[in-house]
C-alpha cells in the first residue's frame, strides 16, 4: 500500500528557514514524479514544485522560485522542500503527491504538515 | 497559466437529490495529438488530503462510487453528484495538468447537505 508521510513543519519566524520531509513506501519511489502542494488555512490547493525521476527535470511556482529547493533521496525514497525566507503568507498545510504517470493527476497525497510562519 | 474557475463556490442539495459543479479553463485542457482532457477532480472531506475521483476528466479512479461522473471537453467541464449522500459532503477541486508539470486547481466549489 503507499504511504506519504511529511514531516518538518512548525513555527518559524519571518525570514526563517525549514526543511519539509516526505518519507514514501510502498512503491518504487525512485521511478515516480513528485511533487509538493500546499493549503493555506481555509483556502484552495496551491501546487508548489515538481521533481522527475532521477531529478532530472525540476520545476516551482512563481510563489516559490528563489526561496524553495526541492529534491529527492531515492535511496532513502525521500522527498525535501527547503523553505528560505519564509514569509508570512507562507503559512500552509504542506503535501507531497505523486503523479500517476509522470505529469498528469496526483493520485496519492500525504497527510500533510502544518507550517505557520509567526513572529 | 492556466486560470481555473469553479461555479458555484458553495452548493447546498437535500439528500438524494442531484448535485453539479462546473469547471471552466480559460483556455483549452484538450491535447488535440491524444484527444485527451487534461483535466481531474478532487474531494476534500474536512481534515484530510485530497483524493482524486477522476482523471482525464472522465476517468473514474478505483472505489469512486458511480453516483459519481465527470463530463466535458475542451474548456467546460461538470462534476456531477447523482444522488447525494451524507458522507459526499466535502470541497471539490477540478486540475488541469495541460501546462505540466505546472498544474493549476481550481478555487474549489463546498458541497453540503440542505
Amino acid at each position: 500500500e503507499v504511504h506519504l508521510v511529511e514531516s518538518g513543519g512548525g513555527l518559524v519566524q519571518p525570514g526563517g528557514s525549514l526543511r519539509l520531509s516526505c518519507a514514501a513506501s510502498g512503491f518504487t519511489f525512485s521511478t515516480y514524479s513528485m511533487n509538493w502542494v500546499r493549503q493555506a488555512p481555509g483556502k484552495g490547493l496551491e501546487w508548489l514544485s515538481y521533481i522527475s525521476p532521477s531529478s532530472s527535470t525540476i520545476y516551482y511556482a512563481d510563489s516559490a522560485k528563489g526561496r524553495f529547493t526541492i529534491s529527492r533521496d531515492d535511496a532513502k525514497n525521500s522527498l525535501h522542500l527547503q523553505m528560505n525566507s519564509l514569509r508570512a503568507e507562507d503559512t500552509a498545510v504542506y503535501y507531497c503527491a505523486r503523479d500517476r504517470i509522470r505529469g498528469v493527476d496526483f493520485d496519492y497525497w500525504g497527510q500533510g504538515t502544518l507550517v505557520t510562519v509567526s513572529s | 497559466d492556466i486560470v481555473m474557475t469553479q461555479s458555484p463556490d458553495s452548493l447546498a442539495v437535500p439528500l438524494g437529490e442531484r448535485a453539479t459543479i462546473n469547471c471552466k479553463s480559460s483556455q483549452s485542457v484538450l491535447y488535440s495529438s491524444n484527444n485527451k482532457n487534461y483535466l481531474a477532480w478532487y474531494q476534500q472531506k474536512p481534515g484530510q488530503p485530497p483524493k482524486v475521483l477522476f482523471y482525464w476528466a472522465s476517468t473514474r479512479e478505483s472505489g469512486v462510487p458511480d453516483r459519481f461522473s465527470g463530463s466535458g471537453s475542451g474548456t467546460d467541464f461538470t462534476l456531477t453528484i447523482s444522488s447525494l449522500q451524507a458522507e459526499d459532503v466535502a470541497v471539490y477541486y477540478c486540475q488541469q495538468y495541460y501546462s505540466t508539470p505546472r498544474r493549476t486547481f481550481g478555487q474549489g466549489t463546498k458541497v453540503e447537505i440542505k
